[in-house]
């Protein structure tokens, strides 16, 4: 199995506050992606990487930003959460950007009140 | 902005049945992946297919691209209970720059 951890795995805050999201891989692979998981809705991309400090929006960017200062670190952060961000994020990982072979981590699942 | 529909949403069948799950699209992909997925964690990647009209088995699943490369099927023989979980298309293709559109999924249940 793809090395990847997410952390924290489950969180409870509220609205207003800011929240950060890591995903950590071990594969040394270049690109890495954040999605968001709701029922009805699939898996929707936020944002990708595609190496250090190269980074891109996806799908449903509005809200959210991401760093990645180091190849093994992809940061998720919810400037100010909203209850519409309350999700289930998923990080994954993948040796080259047109493979569409994705390796995910066990997922963040955020709430905001 | 390409799209991927599953169908059925949901299918609960018996163990020993047989089952196909579809996954179309009004696009071409230059590669579709299935997923699995189960409570509480990430999807896992099952297979990919690239060429039109191929065909690949993986134990009792077969996964099948269509010739245009616009749909897919999974078909599954003698279903299990541990086949239960939510399975995923997803599609690469020239329209959306090599990222993965995934469709909603198909909530399998195998009753013992």
């Amino acid at each position: 199995d793809a090395g990847i951890t997410q952390s924290p795995r489950h969180k409870v805050t509220e609205t207003g506050t800011p929240v950060t999201l890591r995903c950590h891989q071990t594969e040394n692979h270049r690109y890495m992606y954040w999605y968001r998981q709701d029922p009805g809705h699939g898996l929707r991309l936020i944002h990708y990487s595609y190496g250090v400090k190269d980074t891109d929006k996806g799908e449903v960017s509005d809200g959210y930003s991401v760093s990645r200062s180091k190849t093994e670190d992809f940061l998720l952060t919810l400037e100010s959460a909203t209850s519409s961000q309350t999700s289930v994020y998923f990080c994954a990982i993948s040796g080259g950007l047109n493979t569409g072979e994705l390796f995910f981590g066990e997922g963040s699942r955020l709430t905001v009140l | 902005t390409q799209l991927l529909e599953q169908s059925p949403q949901f299918l609960s069948i018996q163990e020993g049945e047989n089952l196909t799950v579809y996954c179309n699209s009004s696009s071409v992909f230059s590669s579709l992946q299935w997923y699995r997925q189960e409570p509480g964690e990430g999807p896992v990647l099952l297979v990919t297919v690239v060429t039109g009209g191929e065909v690949k088995k993986l134990k009792r699943l077969t996964f099948q691209f269509g010739d245009a490369r616009k749909d897919s099927s999974l078909h599954i023989t003698a279903a299990q209970p541990g086949d239960t979980g939510l399975y995923l298309c997803a599609g690469v293709g020239d329209t959306n720059a090599g990222k993965s559109t995934f469709g909603d999924g198909t909530t399998l249940t195998v009753k013992p």
